[in-house]
């Protein structure tokens, strides 16, 4: 059955202080890695596609990284605006989305 | 930008009321989803169009059924509402093209059902 993990399920940070976050996934074939952000009362932002191994991409303080079991999402010197849940979902087949529960993320001044 | 919109942000019905959950993309995307959002759960999908008048079950479908009338709008039904029902709900968009077109949301519809 195809699964994603993501952990930890709750972070707190101070301001400034970098930390990464882990998905981890068992799939049977993957096509893709989505990383989404979600403020609370509002729907999943895009922010990165991964498809392969080794594969990386950032935005502003963000960075996200894809192995062949797990995809980190690397944040560095967070603010308090960097607050949300982190989703992260794999694509198993045509359109086919496995989400993760998410990591909510609180940034303290 | 792509511009998913919801037709309501919050919804209150009681048990046994038919329940319409609209969804409007401006981006002329071929693919929409509903998808609903319980704790503890993550999304799960509850059905899918890759065109109009075509409609796929997703991983829950019992309850609800869907209408796609024109390309643009998608609507998820609640035939007969119930308690486990209450839930946060999610529609989404994609283009057609490669299988990995990301899947862009909407506000969300935070429904309770009493």
């Amino acid at each position: 059955e195809d699964q994603v993990t993501q952990s930890p399920e709750a972070l707190r940070l101070q301001e400034g202080e970098s930390s990464s976050l882990n998905c981890s996934y068992t799939v049977s074939g993957l096509r893709g890695l989505f990383w989404y952000r979600q403020d609370p009362g509002k729907g999943p932002e895009f922010l990165f596609t991964l498809y392969s191994a080794g594969e990386e991409k950032e935005k502003e303080r963000l960075k996200a990284t894809l192995t062949k079991k797990e995809s980190f999402l690397h944040i560095t010197a967070p603010k308090p605006e960097d607050s949300a849940t982190y989703l992260c979902a794999v694509e198993t087949g045509f359109q086919k989305l496995v989400f993760g529960t998410g990591t909510r993320l609180l940034v303290s001044p | 930008d792509v511009k998913v919109t919801q037709s309501s942000r919050y919804l209150v019905k009681r048990t046994g009321e038919k329940v319409f959950l609209e969804c409007v993309q401006d981006m002329d995307h071929e693919n929409m989803f509903w998808y609903r959002q319980d704790p503890g759960l993550g999304l799960r999908l509850i059905y899918f169009s890759y065109d109009v008048k075509m409609k796929e079950k997703g991983d829950i479908p019992e309850g609800y059924s869907v209408s796609r009338e024109k390309k643009e709008r998608f609507s998820l039904i609640l035939e007969s509402a119930s308690t486990n029902q209450t839930s946060m709900y999610l529609c989404a968009s994609s283009a057609r093209g490669g299988s990995t077109d990301t899947q862009y949301f909407g506000p969300g519809t935070r429904l309770t059902v009493l």
